[in-house]
C-alpha cells in the first residue's frame, strides 16, 4: 500500500526556518518524481515545488522561489522541503504528492495527509 | 489569484448532473493535459480524472472529464450526497514552468 507521511510542521516566527519531511513507503520511491502542494486555511490548492526521481531537475513556484529548497534521499525514501525566510502567507497545510507520468501525461496519484505550518509571532 | 478559473460553487439535487468548468490559456490547458482532484471536507485531495478524461482505478464513471481548446470541464452525473466536496482542475503551465491549480469549486448536494 502506497503511503506518504509528512512531518516537521509547526509554529514558527516570521523570518524563521522549517524543514518538512515526507516518508514514503509501499512503492519504489526512487522511480517517481515528487511534489509539494500547499493549502492556506480556507483557500485552494497551490503547487509549491517539484523534484525529479534522480534529483536532476527541480522547479519552484514563483511565490517561494529563493526561499524554499526541495530535496530527496532515495536511500531512505524521504522527501524534504527546506523553507527559509518564512512569512505569514506561507501558513498552510503542506502535502507531499507522488507524481505518476507517462509520455506527455502526468498526475498526482497519491497524497499524504498534510503537515500544518503556521507562521506567526 | 489562480491561473485556472473555476466557478466558486455548483449545486444540484440527488440524481442530477452537475458540470464544472475550468478556463485556462494556451500555456496550460491549451497545450497540456488536465487532471481533476476531489477534496472531501477535512481530507487530502484525491485524484479523480487524469489526462483530460481517464479514470484512476476505483473512481466511478459517474465522473467524466473533457477538454476543448483552453477549457476543460468535469461532469458529475447521478449526483450523490457523498459527492459534496471541493473540486480542483490542474495542468502544467509552460510559461510558468510549474503546475497550476484551478481556484476550486464547492459542490453542494441540495
Amino acid at each position: 500500500e502506497v503511503q506518504l507521511v509528512e512531518s516537521g510542521g509547526g509554529l514558527v516566527q516570521p523570518g524563521g526556518s522549517l524543514r518538512l519531511t515526507c516518508a514514503a513507503s509501499g512503492f519504489t520511491f526512487s522511480s517517481y518524481s515528487m511534489n509539494w502542494v500547499r493549502q492556506a486555511p480556507g483557500k485552494g490548492l497551490e503547487w509549491v515545488s517539484y523534484i525529479s526521481s534522480s534529483s536532476s531537475t527541480m522547479y519552484y513556484a514563483d511565490s517561494v522561489k529563493g526561499r524554499v529548497s526541495i530535496s530527496r534521499d532515495n536511500a531512505k525514501n524521504l522527501l524534504y522541503l527546506q523553507m527559509n525566510s518564512l512569512r505569514a502567507d506561507d501558513t498552510a497545510v503542506y502535502y507531499c504528492a507522488r507524481e505518476n507520468t507517462v509520455v506527455g501525461v502526468w498526475y498526482f496519484d497519491y497524497w499524504g495527509q498534510g503537515s500544518l505550518v503556521t507562521v506567526s509571532s | 489569484q489562480s491561473v485556472l478559473t473555476q466557478p466558486p460553487s455548483a449545486s444540484g439535487t440527488p440524481g442530477q448532473r452537475v458540470t464544472i468548468s475550468c478556463s485556462g490559456s494556451s500555456y496550460n490547458i491549451g497545450s497540456n493535459t488536465v487532471n481533476w482532484y476531489q477534496q472531501l471536507p477535512g481530507t487530502a485531495p484525491k485524484l479523480l480524472i487524469y489526462s483530460n478524461n481517464h479514470w484512476p482505478s476505483g473512481v466511478p464513471d459517474r465522473f467524466s472529464g473533457s477538454k476543448s481548446g483552453t477549457s476543460a470541464s468535469l461532469a458529475i452525473s447521478g449526483l450523490r450526497s457523498e459527492d459534496e466536496a471541493d473540486y480542483y482542475c490542474a495542468a502544467w503551465d509552460d510559461s510558468l514552468n510549474g503546475y497550476v491549480f484551478g481556484s476550486g469549486t464547492k459542490v453542494t448536494v441540495l
